[in-house]
């Protein structure tokens, strides 16, 4: 696709449900993050993925966070029996290459925990 | 640990004001710095960037110029435009590390 795609745009869900949230990096792009933006807050890193290397987990904030991206493309951040303090704004960026320093984000996911 | 801190907004002003957003870093050893904007409905994306003490960049009117010796990097633009109105963030990146580091944004209104 010509930029980066995630989907939903928006998503409500209850206390303790499961949710997942889809980022579709630019074609070709070998490194994909995963950020949070809280309301007043700055954007916080969750977790990179480099071509075919160990994803770097550093940012998750808790085991209930995780993320896979599977065949080097799309990725899937999975956030367990969620939590209102979750809701947030999560956005996927994609680079050509780990030394590439122009990241391209998607327009995020907006999730809102009742 | 690496870090940006920015101006708190948020700003407001005038069709050609003088614009100037603050922001500093904390850093071991020579990150890279940029600006990232936001507009509304839409995804960050690049504005500026500078990989090393001195440098400036530029883009769109908008300048930001790396500055080792206070280790800052304020973005300027000497006529803003109503449609420069945006959530605009300043960013490290570390070179020895695998993430970019965000300020909290800092949001221009542009009213004519």
């Amino acid at each position: 696709g010509a930029g980066v795609s995630q989907s939903p745009s928006n998503k409500v869900t209850e206390k303790g449900k499961d949710v997942e949230l889809r980022c579709d990096p630019i074609s070709g792009h070998t490194a994909l993050y995963w950020y949070r933006q809280s309301l007043g807050q700055g954007l916080e890193f969750l977790i990179y993925f480099q071509g075919n290397s160990a994803p770097d987990k550093s940012g998750l904030p808790s085991d209930r966070f995780s993320a896979e991206r599977t065949g080097g493309s799309v990725s899937t951040l999975t956030i367990q029996r969620t939590q209102q303090e979750d809701s947030a704004v999560y956005l996927c960026a994609s680079s050509l290459r780990k030394d590439n320093e122009k990241l391209f984000f998607g327009s995020g996911t907006q999730l809102s925990v009742l | 640990g690496d870090s940006v801190t920015q101006m708190e907004g948020p700003v407001t002003l005038s069709e050609e004001a003088f614009l100037t957003i603050n922001c500093t870093y904390t850093a071991t050893g020579y990150p890279s710095l940029f600006w990232y904007v936001q507009y509304p409905g839409e995804g960050l994306q690049l504005l500026l960037k500078a990989t090393k003490a001195d440098d400036k960049g530029s883009n769109k009117g908008f300048e930001a110029t790396y500055r080792k010796e206070t280790t800052s990097f304020h973005l300027e633009k000497g006529s803003v435009q109503v449609s420069d109105s945006a959530v605009y963030f300043c960013a490290l990146w570390a070179n020895t590390g695998n993430q970019f580091y965000f300020g909290t944004g800092t949001s221009l209104t542009v009213i004519p």
